[in-house]
């Protein structure tokens, strides 16, 4: 069973439409940590938002806003307003506990997302 | 702003040959990571680095490959006999402490000839 499920491949929006990311995760950790990383086009893995299992809290930074619901596992990413600049893939992840402690990112497959203008 | 840096940016061998790709992580970071990325897939766990061993590695992390780090800023993955299937991207990271946000450098590209 996959750990972290992007079921969205790839999402085609023109400039100035919102849209939204979806992450669904498993885990039987009570303690978890949940992350967002963007790879524009030249490849890097820019780290956007972590959040930790007991803050289920929304958060917004900008044109972005994340949104994690413990009750369907889910911490979905809405971009406001998208842009050009926006396109990219971006990668849900999961860290839980592991033999060494908190030390894996467990990714999902990505989201591929085309913004034109 | 601190950063991760990776040398070199794309390494190009034959199978069966020895590479090293090198990676200075972020200097007050205490967990170093090794992660890679074959063409269009997912990003997958290698292996984790804490007070000088091995923390956590994953089933791709067999014999072949090795992670030291030999002085007081470099973090070095060995990989002992190259074949086909390791070409990938091969991302570091390090993180201040474990749980905590892992920050990545830009990648080293291998291509295995």
């Amino acid at each position: 069973a996959q750990k972290v499920t992007q079921a969205q491949t790839e999402i085609s929006v023109v400039e100035k439409e919102d849209v939204t990311l979806d992450c669904v995760y498993e885990t039987r950790d009570t303690t978890y940590y949940l992350f967002w990383y963007k790879q524009p086009p030249s490849g890097e893995l820019v780290f956007l938002i972590r959040r930790n299992s007991f803050d289920e809290q929304n958060e917004i930074s900008g044109r972005y806003s994340w949104n994690f619901q413990k009750s369907t596992s889910s911490f979905n990413f809405t971009i406001t307003a998208s842009q050009v600049v926006d396109s990219a893939v971006y990668f849900c992840a999961l860290s839980e506990m592991g033999s060494g402690g908190y030390n894996k990112l467990i990714f999902g497959a990505g989201t591929r997302l085309a913004v034109h203008p | 702003e601190p950063e991760v840096t990776q040398t070199p940016s794309h390494q190009v061998t034959q199978m069966g040959q020895e590479v090293i790709l090198r990676c200075v992580p972020i200097s007050n970071h205490l967990y170093f990571y090794w992660y890679r990325q074959i063409l269009g897939q997912k990003v997958e766990f290698l292996v984790s680095f804490y007070n000088n061993e091995i923390s956590e590695k994953s089933e791709i992390f067999d014999d072949q490959f090795s992670v030291e780090r030999p002085d007081g800023s470099n973090f070095t993955l060995k990989i002992r006999s190259t074949k086909l299937e390791d070409s990938a991207m091969y991302f570091c990271a390090s993180s201040e402490l474990q749980g905590k946000e892992q920050f990545f450098g830009p990648g080293t590209r291998l291509t295995v000839l």
